[in-house]
């Protein structure tokens, strides 16, 4: 079963434009919400994560706003760069317990 | 630096063949997991094991096996492989209490 639906499957943003990726998930019990960025030919890597009692996190040009009452959350990509082109994944965990949900993924291309 | 090896980058095998698939970790982490990536369906956790000798179905379980004899190393068996398998598979480990999950390179599988 989907518990998060992630969106756009794939964006094309111009170099020093903004990317947004979207997330909703229906379980209310996860309590970490991470976003990995994976590389063609590199396993996925932790960017940036959030847990649900801020609504705001910032790393430099990333932020992960997040709507616990809306049940989304979402990535902000800042002055987008082309080396920022990779995968995307939200994730959530739940309650200290190991298992991760992801998302399907959104493919960015930042073009020059 | 956390590291997450996997045996091997690119696999060819044919339909009804047993298909070993190994990950090692060298962190100590005491869970690990398998994910296959498939496009559009994000990353799906076939099987994870939380200690040596245990091990707990992911969504997507059937079709395939584990094995975790030592805690630094988890074999994912695929015990007569369909073409319906080839993937890339994805193995990951993460420390108990910490929530980030560490990704090995992946091993994209080609089922003939």
């Amino acid at each position: 079963q989907q518990q998060v639906k992630q969106s756009p499957q794939s964006l094309i943003v111009q170099k020093g434009g903004i990317s947004i990726i979207n997330c909703a998930y229906e379980n209310t019990a996860f309590d970490y919400f991470p976003w990995y960025q994976q590389f063609p030919g590199k396993g996925p890597a932790l960017l940036i994560a959030i847990r649900p009692d801020v609504s705001e996190k910032k790393e430099g040009r990333f932020t992960i706003s997040f709507n616990k009452s809306a049940k989304q959350f979402s990535l902000h990509i800042m002055d987008s760069q082309p080396g920022d082109s990779a995968t995307y994944f939200c994730a959530m965990n739940s309650g200290g317990y190991q298992k991760v949900t992801f998302g399907t993924g959104t493919k960015l291309q930042v073009i020059p | 630096d956390v590291k997450v090896t996997q045996s091997s980058r690119y696999l060819v095998k044919r339909t009804g063949e047993k298909v070993f698939l190994e990950c090692v970790q060298d962190m100590d982490h005491e869970n690990m997991f398998w994910y296959r990536q498939d496009p559009g369906l994000g990353l799906r956790l076939i099987y994870f094991s939380y200690d040596v000798k245990m091990k707990e179905k992911g969504d997507i379980p059937e079709g395939y096996s584990v094995s975790r004899e030592k805690k630094e190393r988890f074999s994912l068996i695929l015990e007569s492989a369909s073409t319906n398998q080839t993937s890339m598979y994805l193995c990951a480990s993460s420390k108990t209490g910490q929530e980030t999950q560490y990704f090995g390179p992946g091993t994209r599988l080609l089922v003939l």
